[in-house]
């Protein structure tokens, strides 16, 4: 499972509040990325980093924010939830120092926008 | 702009059965193919990653097989089991400086006792 683990596993929460979705990878991977999956969208991606303090878009970035202190641990924030944001969470990373390598995935976070 | 297909959606058959899944994408200018396997409720598995120099690569009863220039790939898996059941998902990658995978909806499979 390339030591990736994401908390919480399941949220439920308001439209309006701010939520923070955390992954944390063991390994010293480079490269992570927050994507979410739809019913009729499959996955797409969120944001991306490419090592400490270095964080890029992906094609459905608006209304999330990252943020990537350490190596280990990659947050995704939602600054005002909104009910479209009912998804569930991967985090992934790709393996070793290479944005090419294998890219291996967390368990998933359960969000519900009420 | 980058278009990945799975057809068929969802795939039912008998215990012990060699299948074929399909996926295509539209653009052949990709760097590496990579396939998921996603139990219900679960993250995604890496299976198998191909890279665009490959004509196929194995794992186990699984075999990806990948035509860069027909911009199509196939998992074949052998002698199917029911702990196979699952949703099969082909991703592709344009390039070598991202990480950033292009998704088609995948194939639920289900193997019949």
């Amino acid at each position: 499972d390339a030591g990736i683990t994401q908390s919480p596993r399941h949220k439920v929460t308001e439209t309006g509040t701010p939520v923070t979705l955390r992954c944390h990878q063991t390994e010293n991977h480079r490269y992570m990325y927050w994507y979410r999956q739809d019913p009729g969208h499959g996955l797409r991606l969120i944001h991306y980093s490419y090592g400490v303090k270095d964080t890029d878009k992906g094609e459905v970035s608006d209304g999330y924010s990252v943020s990537r202190s350490k190596t280990e641990d990659f947050l995704l924030t939602l600054e005002s939830a909104t009910s479209s944001q009912t998804s569930v969470y991967f985090c992934a990373i790709s393996e070793g120092d290479r944005a090419y390598n294998e890219q291996f995935f967390g368990p998933g976070t359960r969000l519900t926008v009420l | 702009k980058q278009e990945v297909t799975q057809i068929p959606a969802a795939l039912s058959v008998p215990e012990g059965e060699n299948l074929v899944l399909n996926c295509s994408f539209t653009d052949s200018a990709i760097y590496n193919l990579q396939w998921f396997r996603q139990d219900p409720g679960k993250g995604l598995t890496s299976l198998l990653l191909i890279q665009s120099s490959q004509r196929e690569q194995t794992s186990g009863r699984l075999n990806a097989s990948l035509d860069k220039s027909s911009g199509r790939s196939t998992l074949y898996i052998a002698a199917s089991q029911p702990g196979d059941s699952a949703t099969y998902l082909c991703a592709v990658r344009p390039s070598s400086n991202t990480g950033k995978l292009i998704f088609g909806q995948g194939t639920t499979l289900q193997v019949k006792p």
